[in-house]
């Protein structure tokens, strides 16, 4: 158990919709990345937050958009849903930026049909 | 643009044996070398690391090698044993500042026990 938590596990939703993916760091983490994995790729970075500000953003498509609260849980909302967005999408989160050591959640599976 | 490249999709070993995972990069700039661990149905979990400062780093059964020059990396695994069996992702990160890591695709390793 990483200790990062990450709901729902699965998610099943049509073309055109929005969803909301959450994630909950370990105790003390300030930091939280967000990636994707579609089938048979890597991880891909979308975007980091740390304390509660944008760090980084990596291939986020605008359709994407990402928050973290002053509680330090992350939200990733998917919109204009489309079939290609279907993937494994991993939250995971580190202490501060200066350490490539990352704590992953167990990821939140979309498919959209 | 692939910067950081797993060309095996996937291994396999012979319980006892060595496994050698192999990693290569395009990105100079990259200076902090990792890999994670991932079973299915669970996030990846970091294994080991090595600074560009460093040719070679061992955590046990574990060992990296780093050869900057040919940019590439490698994981031994000695001996290796059934619950190694996972898929193997290398990443790569290029210091201070936001720690976006870059993924390699991938390699599944199988231990045949």
């Amino acid at each position: 158990d990483s200790g990062v938590t990450q709901t729902p596990k699965h998610l099943i939703t049509a073309t055109g919709q929005r969803v909301t993916l959450r994630c909950s760091p370990r105790s003390g983490d300030l930091s939280v990345y967000w990636y994707q994995q579609s089938l048979d790729q890597g991880l891909q970075f979308l975007i980091q937050y740390y304390n509660g500000e944008e760090r980084a953003k990596g291939n986020i498509l605008e359709r994407f958009s990402a928050q973290q609260f002053p509680d330090l849980h992350s939200e990733l909302n998917l919109s204009s849903l489309e079939l290609g967005d279907s993937a494994l999408y991993f939250c995971a989160s580190s202490v501060s930026f200066v350490t490539g050591e990352l704590f992953f959640g167990e990821g939140s599976r979309l498919t959209v049909l | 643009d692939q910067q950081v490249k797993q060309n095996s999709p996937s291994l396999s070993v012979q319980e006892g044996r060595i496994s050698i995972l192999n990693c290569d990069y395009t990105n100079s700039m990259f200076d902090y070398f990792l890999w994670y661990k991932k079973y299915p149905a669970e996030g990846p979990t970091f294994l080991i690391s090595i600074s560009s400062i460093k040719d070679k780093n061992e955590d046990g059964r574990f060992t990296v090698f780093l050869n900057k020059s040919a940019k590439h990396l490698s994981l031994h695994i000695v001996p290796s044993q059934p619950g190694d069996s996972a898929v193997y992702f290398c990443a790569a990160s290029s210091g201070a500042g936001s720690y976006q890591l870059t993924f390699g695709k991938g390699t599944k390793l199988s231990v045949i026990p």
